[in-house]
């Protein structure tokens, strides 16, 4: 049961353009909802991440726009630059009862979308 | 304090043979996570542990599996009786709570089951 789903297995950008990043989720109970990114050989690296009681977060070149009703989430990157170039996933959390009390700790990720920025 | 810690990074290993992972994580942080990661797909969620207290663990954690979190510091991740279907990257996360901020992944374990 994939509960975020990012269809796009890859993307190829010109220097300079916008990147838009794609992710779909099932789970209505995700009440947070974050991006990393991945380069080779290395773990993800978190980027920005949104409530959903917001529809936009923004940081530098990285904007994340939530469309609940759409169960939608997609990330922004302008200008893209050729350093960006890397595995983007989108992840998302829900509040969950658990043995310790409730809380917001597991991550569910999507597959990963590969980013590339051409010169 | 230079990040998450984990070793070995990598472990060949033949099928039947136990093995255990090392995670270092911020020193400061309660929160500690590991996941397993496959080609082509996202991290998925193994466990985590608040302090000590292993809180959540998933049904992708057979018997096999094990994680400890001994003095709410380091933790180890123990596979027995390795199969092939566990060759597979494992990260270990930690964080300080509060999700928004995001957690903070080492560069993971590769295990090779042969």
């Amino acid at each position: 049961d994939q509960q975020v789903k990012q269809n796009s297995p890859s993307l190829s950008v010109q220097e300079g353009r916008i990147s838009i990043l794609n992710c779909d989720y099932t789970n209505s109970m995700f009440d947070y909802f974050l991006w990393y990114k991945k380069y080779p050989a290395e773990g993800p690296t978190f980027l920005i991440s949104i409530s959903s009681i917001k529809d936009k977060n923004e940081d530098g070149r990285f904007t994340v726009f939530l469309n609940k009703s759409a169960k939608h989430l997609s990330l922004h990157i302008v200008p893209s630059q050729p350093g960006d170039s890397a595995v983007y996933f989108c992840a998302a959390s829900a509040y969950n009862h658990h043995a310790g009390g409730t809380s917001y700790g597991k991550l569910t990720f999507g597959q990963g979308t590969i980013l590339t920025v051409h010169p | 304090d230079t990040g998450v810690s984990q070793d070995p990074r990598h472990k060949i290993t033949k099928r039947g043979q136990n093995v255990t992972f090392r995670c270092d994580p911020i020193s400061e942080h309660n929160r500690l996570y590991w996941y397993r990661q496959t080609l082509g797909q996202g991290p998925e969620f193994l466990t985590y542990f608040q302090n000590e207290a292993q809180l959540e663990k998933s049904r992708l954690l057979s018997d096999r599996f094990s994680a400890e979190r001994p003095k709410g510091s380091f933790s180890t991740l123990e596979i027995q009786r390795t199969e092939q279907g566990d060759s597979a990257m494992y990260l270990c996360a930690s964080s300080l709570g509060g999700v928004l901020y995001g957690y903070t992944f080492g560069s993971g374990t590769r295990l090779t089951v042969v």
